[in-house]
């Protein structure tokens, strides 16, 4: 799996836009760009997954860039429940295979 | 959206004590669950892949004769730490993965084991 880079940390005011950014230089085509958080004392918590094209659900945007080296992950209107550890993780999308989990950004959303 | 339920989440006992952990796949099939562990203020660390039918796999430096694993049916995994020492005090959480289709890893709420 290609590595990842995320800063270790980063503030964000209540009901603003937290932007997420994470660093894959390394990334194979087959490869996609997932998203999870974990919250204190709970496991982790899938968020979104993308190859190639901005994805949306109900919880957060993802955008990649064109070359595919680097990504946001994008938290519109970010609530004081929305602090956590954030994990940016590159992998091949098929059976069996687990995560590795890097260090992760420590998002505080701040009131 | 799919849900793993991880039982206990909270286990304090005595040194010399074994634990079992249950992880289920409440409404998927899982033919591969994973096993981490996470001690304070670190990431999570994969200990084992368990593998439904079959022996788990276990990551260099993981007991197998300490972290018993089994994968006895689609939707339950099993850990038991034997004979559990203050060392093995950490954060025991698992994850599955619905084996139909490309579906992301879905992880259980964990377990805090304290052992004394």
């Amino acid at each position: 799996d290609a590595k990842t880079t995320q800063p270790p940390s980063m503030d964000c005011a209540e009901g603003r836009a937290a932007n997420l950014p994470c660093n894959h230089s390394t990334i194979s085509g087959n490869e996609y760009v997932y998203w999870y958080r974990q919250i204190h004392s709970q496991g982790p918590q899938y968020i979104i997954h993308g190859l190639k094209n901005n994805e949306t659900n109900e919880m957060a945007s993802l955008i990649i860039t064109e070359d595919r080296k680097s990504s946001t992950l994008i938290l519109p209107h970010a609530t004081l429940r929305d602090t956590a550890v954030y994990y940016c993780i590159v992998r091949v999308a098929d059976a069996g295979n687990m995560l590795t989990f890097g260090g992760g950004t420590r998002l505080m959303v701040k009131p | 959206g799919a849900v793993v339920s991880q039982h206990p989440s909270w286990v304090i006992c005595k040194s010399g004590t074994s634990v079992k952990i249950e992880c289920r796949s409440l409404d998927f099939q899982a033919t591969t669950m994973f096993w981490y562990r996470q001690f304070p203020k670190q990431s999570l660390m994969l200990m084992a892949t368990s593998n439904e039918g079959s022996k788990a796999t276990y990551e260099q430096g993981v007991e197998k004769d300490k972290f018993l694993i089994n994968h006895a049916s689609l939707t339950l995994s099993t850990l038991t730490v034997t004979s559990a020492h203050p060392e093995d005090s950490s954060f025991y959480i698992c994850s599955a993965r619905d084996s139909r289709g490309n579906q992301p890893q879905h992880f259980g709420d964990g377990t805090r084991l304290s052992i004394l």
